[in-house]
């Protein structure tokens, strides 16, 4: 099993700042790399794929980078809206997929 | 875009089977560049892949539920469902369905989700 572990668990940021959410995988995972946006008592919503490449809908001022074991999601001024928990996911190995713990992303 | 909808009781004695269905509505799930799939949630926890299936017939289930999970689609129906059976209360969470292009899985479309509890 392919473990991901995100970090921080939460991190305060006032809006218009820069965030800067980290996922490391416990061995390579290519570019095969998922990023979700969820909002208290919805789906999670799919932000980033192939580690890098915004889903559509994604605003430009989220941005993905990393390959291999270690990646970022970066959220380049937040708005009020982008105040949630992202999950990263890794999408390389079947057996199985597995998710990060997770990041609440919060007002600061 | 398609809209996925679950269904199935709220409520699941211990050791008995969850059965969920997934009525997809605005799409086909015949399209050969979709995987679809099952993720739960326990409540204020993290999200857990339970398996996924395309309508061909060809299945990816998590091997830490592998024995205990099947998956399967009913294209007359429109529709994909998942059991999984000898449940406890750790089963206990949000179940939802989801769609993603065929390929590394990255679910685009996803249901709303909906609380199954195990408790007798």
């Amino acid at each position: 099993e392919i473990v991901m572990t995100q970090s921080p668990a939460t991190l305060s940021v006032s809006p218009g700042e820069r965030a800067t959410l980290s996922c490391r995988a416990s061995q390579s995972v290519s570019s095969n790399l998922v990023w979700y946006q969820q909002k208290r008592g919805q789906a999670p919503r799919l932000l980033m794929y192939g580690a890098s490449t915004r889903a559509t809908g994604t605003p430009a001022r989220f941005s993905g980078s990393g390959s291999g074991t270690d990646f970022t999601l970066t959220i380049s001024s937040l708005q009020s809206e982008d105040f949630a928990v992202y999950y990263c996911q890794q999408s390389n190995n079947w057996s199985p997929i597995t998710f990060g713990q997770g990041t609440r992303l919060e007002i600061k | 875009q398609p809209q996925l909808q679950e269904s199935g009781p709220g409520l699941v004695k211990p050791s008995e089977t969850l059965s969920l269905t997934c009525t997809v509505s605005g799409g086909s799930i015949r399209a050969e560049t979709y995987n679809w799939g099952w993720i739960r949630q326990p409540p204020g926890k993290g999200l857990e892949w339970i398996a996924s299936v395309h309508y061909s017939g060809s299945t990816y289930d998590n091997p830490f539920l592998r024995s205990r999970v099947t998956i399967s689609v009913d294209t007359s129906r429109n529709q994909f469902s998942l059991k999984l059976s000898s449940v406890t209360a750790a089963d206990t969470a949000v179940y939802y369905c989801a769609r993603s292009y065929i390929g590394p899985w990255a679910p685009g479309e996803w249901g709303p989700g909906t609380l199954v509890t195990v408790s007798s």
